[in-house]
């Protein structure tokens, strides 16, 4: 199993430009999380799926994100326009319902997102 | 509502000395709660889970016991290494499934040789 796979590892921007975050959780894995992680406010839910549907959007922070998963096995997070207050690392999870209570998420290796 | 509190670090200490980062929570029904670590660069792994009252979770020499009547899941380890300095998030589960783990602020340990 490869795991919860992110995509770019690191991604540099320019304030105002769209950034595009990528995810593939593990097969079969029914639910997904995104998180933002920053010094200051340490780890925040911004959204999470269940069977591809938007279950919880209130984390995410304002109309400049949106968050997709077209099917089961890719999800992506928008940012339009990006600030540099955006600035963060940025995890997707995944998990099986089946599991949650007991195996908790496995979470992907994290996009390091700097907006100039 | 359901929270999960996490002692202030950071937490600095020698090598083979004893850990201990408080957790307490709050939260209806049963949860199940959770220690996970991140090392410098990657994302987080789960440490170690309990799914009771009672239970002790344990790996790679950490432990924490759920213990309900003081709503608490202390992590402890008796001799840290060096290789053991990362962020330590605990979190729980609320019980009804299906829905998000909530963490705590996390606690960064540093180990000195």
């Amino acid at each position: 199993d490869a795991g919860v796979i992110q995509s770019p590892r690191h991604e540099v921007t320019e304030m105002g430009q769209e950034v595009t975050l990528r995810c593939k959780p593990i097969s079969g894995h029914d639910y997904l999380f995104w998180y933002r992680q920053t010094m200051m406010r340490g780890l925040e839910l911004l959204i999470y799926f269940n069977n591809n549907v938007p279950i919880d959007d209130s984390g995410m922070p304002e109309d400049r994100f949106s968050a997709k998963m077209p099917n089961a096995s890719f999800s992506t997070l928008k940012i339009q326009p990006s600030e540099p207050r955006d600035s963060a690392v940025y995890f997707c999870a995944s998990s099986l319902r089946a599991q949650l209570q007991r195996a908790g998420y496995t979470f992907g290796s994290g996009t390091r997102l700097t907006v100039v | 509502g359901n929270s999960v509190t996490q002692m202030e670090g950071p937490v600095t200490l020698s090598e083979e000395a004893f850990l201990t980062i408080n957790c307490t929570y709050t939260a209806t029904g049963y949860p199940s709660l959770f220690w996970y670590v991140q090392y410098p660069g990657e994302g987080l792994q789960l440490l170690l889970k309990a799914t009771k009252a009672d239970d002790k979770g344990s790996n790679k020499g950490f432990e924490a016991t759920y213990r309900k009547e003081t709503t608490s899941f202390h992590l402890e380890k008796g001799s840290v290494q060096v290789s053991d300095s990362a962020v330590y998030f605990c979190a729980l589960s609320r019980p009804q499934a299906g829905t998000a783990l909530i963490f705590g602020k996390g606690t960064t340990l540093s180990v000195s040789s």
